[in-house]
């Protein structure tokens, strides 16, 4: 159990472009979802903290504006990079929890991450 | 802000041998849980064991223990019979009440045969 997917698994856009990640719980509803970049041989980056039906809470340094978070769903959060640029280019890693319940952990279950190239 | 170090890079081990990887962590909480993370090459991070501060007893999950020293923020992971399979980053992780999870920088762990 506790399975989370995101597609695509990598995607290529243009310089300019707008693109999107899915991020979704398969198997619990996650009231909260993590997204994070991964750069190569560096760890991991949290971004934003999304909680369905409310607006992401972003990290200091982290444009909002370029990056558009979407919690419309317990099993669903999307991350849109627009106007994207070659140094947006990365690896995005989202993660969900669940809570409450006789099942209340503070586990986070991890995604298998989304490579971004910008070309 | 807490933080999370690991002062290891780079380590390696023979196959079926015992390594121990180092963390140490910052923090004015005291109510808290601590993870290892390994993300092999595949990049899905996978979580390999967890402790929860409150609990004084070592956290074991089959070659995977920790030694977990709370008054000196120390948590070590030590992995019994290194196996291929093994060889991956990992990443020591701090959760707060925030809920955020702060990162260690990792540790690039190699099994040699």
């Amino acid at each position: 159990g506790a399975v989370v997917s995101q597609h695509p698994s990598w995607v290529i856009c243009k310089s300019g472009t707008s693109v999107k990640i899915e991020c979704r719980s398969l198997d619990f509803q996650a009231t909260t979802m993590f997204w994070y970049r991964q750069f190569p041989k560096q760890s991991l980056m949290l971004m934003a903290t999304s909680n369905e039906g409310s607006k992401a809470t972003y990290e200091q340094g982290v444009e909002k504006d370029k990056f558009l978070i979407n919690h419309a769903s317990l099993t669903l959060s999307t991350l849109t990079v627009t106007s994207a640029h070659p140094e947006d280019s990365s690896f995005y890693i989202c993660s969900a929890r669940t809570s409450g319940g006789l099942a209340y952990t503070y586990e986070q279950y991890f995604g298998p991450g989304t490579r971004l190239t910008v070309t | 802000a807490q933080t999370v170090t690991q002062s290891q890079p780079e380590m390696s081990v023979q196959e079926a041998e015992t390594v121990t990887l180092s963390c140490t962590y910052d923090t004015s909480e005291s109510d808290y849980y601590l993870f290892w993370y390994k993300q092999p090459p595949s990049r899905q991070m996978i979580l390999v064991i967890r402790q929860e501060a409150y609990k004084q007893q070592n956290a074991t999950e089959n070659r995977f223990s920790v030694n977990f020293q709370k008054a000196a923020k120390s948590f070590s992971l030590k992995i019994s019979d290194s196996q291929l399979g093994d060889a991956a980053m990992y990443f020591c992780v701090f959760q707060g009440g925030s809920e955020k999870l702060v990162f260690g920088k990792g540790t690039k762990l190699t099994v040699n045969p």
